[in-house]
């Protein structure tokens, strides 16, 4: 099965401090995303990224948040100022668009 | 958005019972994946399966996309199977965005 990888598998920082979570999707995939898994709850959509810009972000995307492909294979999601409600398991996807998605094995992040 | 209902919320079995799991949902799909969720919480997928029915070892999964739902398969559980099952639907008139259930928690006993 096609792999996707994520690190760090583990991040501890403290409030305030700007975290950056990578990713390294599939090379053929073009549809790129970031989810997040609040603890005992369930995953939530971040954004979808294709074509070297953000096609879609929900409501949780606001101004802290950022992504790019700055090398064209890592895919990057970035935290400017994080939050105690920010710790969770983030997880990056790839896939074809609107078809199957493959997910990493996720960066659990907690924020003290 | 999108409304995804997974029941049961939580099921517990002895090793070696069958069990089913359902997903059902408020529009229509484009896409329709269940994930195992492991401890160490990786999410593996189960199925891609947008309609019809699919097989992999003990574990099935057929989606009625006219009627709305899915249904997950178990059979002759292992401890293994622990976890929690999502289900998670793609409503295709955006790029691939999934939305998730709340998942079903399963616990095997020996």
């Amino acid at each position: 099965e096609p792999e996707v990888t994520q690190t760090p598998s583990h991040q501890v920082t403290q409030m305030g401090q700007e975290v950056i979570l990578r990713c390294v999707p599939i090379s053929n995939h073009l549809y790129f995303y970031w989810y997040r898994q609040i603890l005992g709850q369930k995953v939530e959509f971040l954004v979808s990224f294709y074509n070297n810009e953000i096609s879609e972000k929900s409501e949780i995307f606001d101004d802290q948040f950022s992504v790019e492909r700055p090398d064209g294979s890592n895919f990057t999601l970035k935290i400017r100022s994080t939050k105690l409600e920010d710790s969770a398991m983030y997880f990056c996807a790839a896939g074809t668009g609107g078809y199957e998605q493959y997910f990493g094995p996720g960066t659990r992040l907690t924020v003290t | 958005g999108i409304q995804v209902e997974q029941s049961p919320p939580d099921l517990i079995l002895q090793e070696g019972a069958n069990s089913t799991l359902r997903c059902n949902f408020s529009d229509s799909v484009n896409n329709l994946q269940w994930f195992h969720q492991n401890p160490w919480g990786q999410l593996i997928n189960l199925f891609y399966i947008p309609s019809g029915t699919k097989q992999n070892g003990r574990l099935s999964a057929t989606t009625v996309a006219t009627e709305r739902y899915s249904l997950l398969y178990i059979s002759s559980s292992q401890t293994t199977d622990s976890g929690v099952y999502f289900c998670a639907v793609d409503r295709g008139s955006t790029l691939g965005r999934l939305y998730f259930g709340r998942g079903t928690q399963l616990t095997v006993w020996p």
